[in-house]
């Protein structure tokens, strides 16, 4: 089937611009995330979806970064008054909903092959 | 949240054994361990993943002694198609939201 698709691959921008993120899950995933992946760094989570809500906002970095899921399904990262260090790759990933008891079919999360972006 | 330490990076040879150790002195009892990995240009990819002892599936095996503080991801006969960064990720994922921590992970160049 289908995995996680992001779009656009990528992205330049100037600085001060708002740009937009699209992901697009795999169908019936209801867990979604986000996450930024600096040049040569590990990523850093930014926000988690279970459904259309996001009960974890706590990485994202400032009021500029925002995101929301409609239809249980695409989700959108809003960045702001883009700045230079918002430069990175933005990587998107769907699981089911998270099983307290590890169980891989629930909690392995599929990553999106991500959207670089470059603010001039 | 545990930390995790591993190395910078490692160098390894066509068909050799790798194997990568993760430090987590501090990982708590409802703490999981799992192995990520990403080539260049793509999202990471779940290797494995395992609580306490070993476990082992189709890419690899995963070793964790009896106190959890370390864990030993294990590479049979590697490719050059297993370069690739490798992440150790520990946590109680299903109260963290699902949410995944990385640390900076281990670079593995495979060369013939």
């Amino acid at each position: 089937g289908a995995g996680v698709s992001q779009s656009p691959s990528n992205k330049v921008t100037e600085k001060g611009k708002d740009v937009e993120l699209r992901c697009d899950p795999i169908s019936g995933h209801t867990a979604l995330y986000w996450y930024r992946q600096r040049l040569g760094q590990g990523l850093e989570f930014l926000i988690y979806f279970q459904g259309n809500s996001a009960p974890d906002k706590s990485g994202l970095p400032s009021d500029r970064f925002s995101a929301e899921r409609t239809g249980e399904s695409v989700s959108t990262l809003t960045i702001q008054r883009t700045q230079q260090e918002d430069s990175a790759v933005y990587l998107c990933a769907s699981s089911l909903e998270p099983r307290k008891v590890w169980t891989r079919s629930y909690n392995e999360q599929f990553f999106g092959p991500g959207t670089r972006l470059t603010v001039l | 949240l545990a930390k995790t330490t591993q190395p910078i990076s490692m160098d390894s040879y066509e068909g050799q054994e790798v194997n990568i150790t993760c430090s987590h002195n501090n990982i708590a009892t409802n703490d999981y361990i799992t192995w990520y990995q990403q080539f260049p240009s793509q999202g990471p990819r779940f290797i494995i993943q395992g609580y306490k002892t070993k476990v082992t599936n189709e890419v690899a095996s995963l070793f964790i002694p009896a106190d959890r503080k370390s864990s030993t991801l294990s590479l049979p006969r590697v490719s050059l198609s297993d370069t690739a960064v490798y992440y150790c990720l520990v946590g109680d994922f299903y109260n963290q939201g699902g949410k995944l921590i990385f640390g900076q992970g281990t670079e593995l160049s495979v060369k013939p």
